[in-house]
C-alpha cells in the first residue's frame, strides 16, 4: 500500500512570496489533515477535511493561508503571503475514519527568509 | 494554552532497560489518546492508543497506561532498543471537538546501546 505523498520536500522562499503544498492520501482515505509543525513542538492541526467539505479549520490563518481538497483525493494548501514565522514543517495525514489512526506524509519543510 | 504536556524534553534509557515516557492533559472530555514516533526527515507513525474505557493496552514491547482521575498516561517500552531512539508524541481527541487530535510537544528518546 502506497503511503501519504508530499512535494515538495524542501522549499525556501523570501518572505511576502507565495507558495503551495501538495498531497496525496492513501487511497480510500476519507478523512484528510494538514499540520503545521514548529521546531521543538508537536504538529498543530490547520484544517481537517471529511471527504471534500472542511471539518475543522479554527487554527488556519485564513487572511494568508488556505486549502482545498479537489474531488475528495487530493490536497493542495497555499500560503500568500509568506511570513518569518511560517517557517515550519508542513505535514499532511490521512485515515480511513475520523477516529483512527492516522497515517503521515514526510512533510514539506519550508524556510521563510 | 497547552491542553497535552509533555514535561520531558528528552530521556537517555540503557538499552534492554524500561523505557517510560510520562503525558498529561488538562481537557476532561479527551476520550481518545494515541502516542506516535517519529524519526528525523519523516513524519509520524502510529505507535499505539487507548480509549478512555480501558487503563491499560498492550502491544508487544509497547504498554500505555492511562489514569483518568490524574488526567495522566505513560509509555513503557521493555526492552529498550536502540532502534526505538525516537521523538514520542503523546496525542488526544475528544468527539465533542470533531475528534481533532491534539500533539503534546513530543520526548526524544535515546537508548544508548
Amino acid at each position: 500500500e502506497a503511503g501519504v505523498a508530499q512535494s515538495p520536500r524542501y522549499k525556501i522562499i523570501e518572505k511576502r512570496q507565495s507558495v503551495a503544498f501538495w498531497c496525496n492520501p492513501i487511497s480510500g482515505h476519507a478523512t484528510l489533515y494538514w499540520y503545521q509543525q514548529i521546531l521543538g513542538q508537536g504538529p498543530k492541526l490547520l484544517i481537517q477535511f471529511q471527504n471534500n467539505g472542511v471539518v475543522d479549520d479554527s487554527q488556519l490563518p485564513k487572511d494568508r493561508f488556505s486549502a482545498e481538497r479537489l474531488k475528495g483525493v487530493d490536497s493542495t494548501l497555499k500560503i500568500q503571503p509568506a511570513k518569518l514565522e511560517d517557517s515550519a514543517v508542513y505535514l499532511c495525514a490521512s485515515s480511513l475514519y475520523v477516529v483512527n489512526e492516522q497515517y503521515f506524509g514526510p512533510g514539506t519543510r519550508l524556510t521563510v527568509t | 494554552d497547552q491542553q497535552v504536556k509533555q514535561n520531558s524534553p528528552s530521556l537517555s534509557v540503557q538499552e534492554g532497560r524500561i523505557s517510560i515516557l510520562n503525558c498529561d492533559y488538562t481537557n476532561s472530555m479527551f476520550d481518545y489518546f494515541l502516542w506516535y514516533k517519529k524519526y528525523p526527515a519523516e513524519g509520524p507513525t502510529f505507535l499505539i492508543s487507548i480509549s478512555s474505557i480501558k487503563d491499560k493496552n498492550e502491544d508487544g514491547r509497547f504498554t500505555v497506561f492511562l489514569n483518568k482521575s490524574a488526567k495522566h498516561l505513560s509509555l513503557h517500552i521493555v526492552p529498550s532498543q536502540p532502534g526505538d531512539s525516537a521523538v514520542y508524541f503523546c496525542a488526544a481527541s475528544a468527539k465533542t471537538s470533531y475528534d481533532k487530535v491534539i500533539f503534546g510537544p513530543g520526548t526524544s528518546l535515546s537508548v544508548i546501546p
